[in-house]
């Protein structure tokens, strides 16, 4: 099964509601990162969080990190349309530079 | 102005051919990477080279070769193609933070940038 693997695998939501998704991961990591792929587009970074950090802001973004349960959370606030798009986590096993991606959350913000 | 580009966008082509997938970024990164996401959105890191050395060979047929020129350019060589080989392939870069003694996989990590995908489509 993947190292990482994002839940919802699709979410629809309207405009000014806040977004929420979840990735899971198996082994111990060296830090976490969460991208963004419109259709048909590359992938775009959003934010990365180490190990030794429980939460991140940036932005309307909020990212939270349980190394021990090994998930994160991304939380878009009032989200808009233009955030439509899939949502990755990538894990780097315990330094690595390997990157795991996960399977993605599609994200729907309804106008 | 572009920061990772590739070309070409798209690749028709039939079983049996070979092509190259072409990326270049203007970054100033030392480390580039080749990843194939399948239909399913699913993305695997194929191979990465940190100043033109391969340092990331994941199980990818031998008929995938990939070539670093110099640190700005990674491109993919594909023999032989195959039907399952239609993907989007997509190149990345990322600076590699490194501490001296501490061998390759040390330092602190770095965002990647990503291109734009070269839609494969064997026929």
């Amino acid at each position: 099964s993947q190292q990482g693997e994002e839940d919802p695998q699709a979410l629809s939501i309207q405009e000014g509601e806040n977004a929420t998704m979840n990735c899971s991961y198996k082994t111990s990591i060296n830090n976490l990162q969460w991208y963004r792929q419109n259709s048909g587009r590359g992938l775009v970074h959003l934010i990365l969080i180490r190990s030794n950090e429980r939460e991140k802001h940036s932005g309307r973004l909020r990212v939270t990190l349980d190394t021990s349960k090994k998930s994160s959370s991304l939380l878009i606030t009032a989200s808009r349309a233009a955030d439509t798009a899939s949502y990755f986590c990538a894990t780097d096993p315990s330094g690595t530079y390997k990157y795991i991606f996960g399977t993605g959350t599609r994200l729907k913000v309804l106008a | 102005d572009t920061a990772v580009s590739q070309t070409p966008k798209y690749l028709v082509t039939q079983m049996g051919n070979d092509k190259s997938i072409k990326c270049e970024q203007n970054l100033g990164h030392d480390t580039m990477y080749w990843y194939k996401q399948d239909s399913k959105k699913f993305l695997k890191i194929m191979f990465s080279y940190n100043n033109k050395e391969l340092i990331i060979n994941e199980t990818v047929p031998n008929r995938f070769s990939p070539k670093s020129p110099d640190k700005a350019h990674l491109n993919l060589h594909i023999n032989s193609l195959e039907l399952g080989d239609s993907a989007v392939y997509f190149c990345a870069s990322s600076r590699r933070g490194s501490s001296r003694g501490q061998g390759l996989y040390s330092g602190r990590p770095y965002e990647q940038y990503f291109g734009p995908g070269t839609r494969l489509t064997v026929t």
